[in-house]
């Protein structure tokens, strides 16, 4: 069975960095291409990064430059370290695993993990 | 970018009856590569169709997805007491990836 749990989350001020984790189970992660997607409370779902299985590694607009994707296969672990923080990152990150190697055309997100709170506030 | 609108915002019904809701893309859905998730207060978004009109693993039949191009649909033949949620379609087509707004399917 596959499984994702999200960790790492909290209040941080503006400014402030955070690192958050996705520990995988259930499936060989290192053939996956896995990706963070937020959601704001009350809001809809926003895609915010993806890794593939070979490290490459792409970012939402609104993000790029705070936040930074990473993988550890030894420990069936993604990480989203997130810097910079604006009020407007306030949100439930999800982690995802997605249905082929790759991010890009075709491959979906076929698992999401419980997700983890990230408050932004002074 | 691709940008999803869904409709309409939220749907009344009641149980046992047809639910239609609807996602058109400002511009074409490659290949079709259009999913929908359902979510739940609380809880992660779940993955029920994918590539327009493919049912994912453990969801009953009672969900169809349909459409190509810029306008896709999702039917509930019968709603039954556990659907009622809020439904998201996605694109994942085209970089980056996009979601509608959502629509909730609230009881009447």
């Amino acid at each position: 069975e596959v499984q994702l749990v999200e960790s790492g989350g909290g209040l941080v001020q503006p400014g402030g960095s955070l690192r958050l984790s996705c520990a995988a189970s259930g499936f060989t992660f290192s053939s996956y291409a896995m990706s963070w997607v937020r959601q704001a409370p009350g809001k809809g779902l926003e895609w915010v990064s993806a890794v593939s299985s070979g490290g490459s590694t792409y970012y939402a607009d609104s993000v790029k430059g705070r936040f930074t994707i990473s993988r550890d296969t030894s420990k069936n672990t993604l990480f989203l370290q997130v810097n910079s923080l604006r009020a407007e990152d306030t949100a439930v990150y999800y982690c995802a695993k997605h249905s082929s190697y790759y991010y890009g055309s075709g491959s979906y997100l076929g698992y999401w993990g419980q997700g983890t709170l990230v408050t932004v506030s002074s | 970018e691709i940008v999803l609108t869904q409709s309409p915002g939220t749907l009344s019904l009641s149980p046992g009856e047809r639910a239609t809701l609807s996602c058109r893309a400002s511009q074409s859905v490659s290949s079709n590569f259009l999913a929908w998730y359902q979510q739940k207060p609380g809880q992660a978004p779940r993955l029920f169709i994918y590539g327009a009109s493919s049912r994912a693993t453990g969801i009953p039949d009672r969900f169809s997805g349909s459409g190509s191009g810029t306008d896709f649909t999702l039917t509930i033949s019968r709603l039954e007491p556990e659907d009622f949620a809020v439904y998201y379609c996605q694109q994942y087509g085209s970089s980056p990836w996009t979601f509608g707004q959502g629509t909730k399917v609230e009881i009447k």
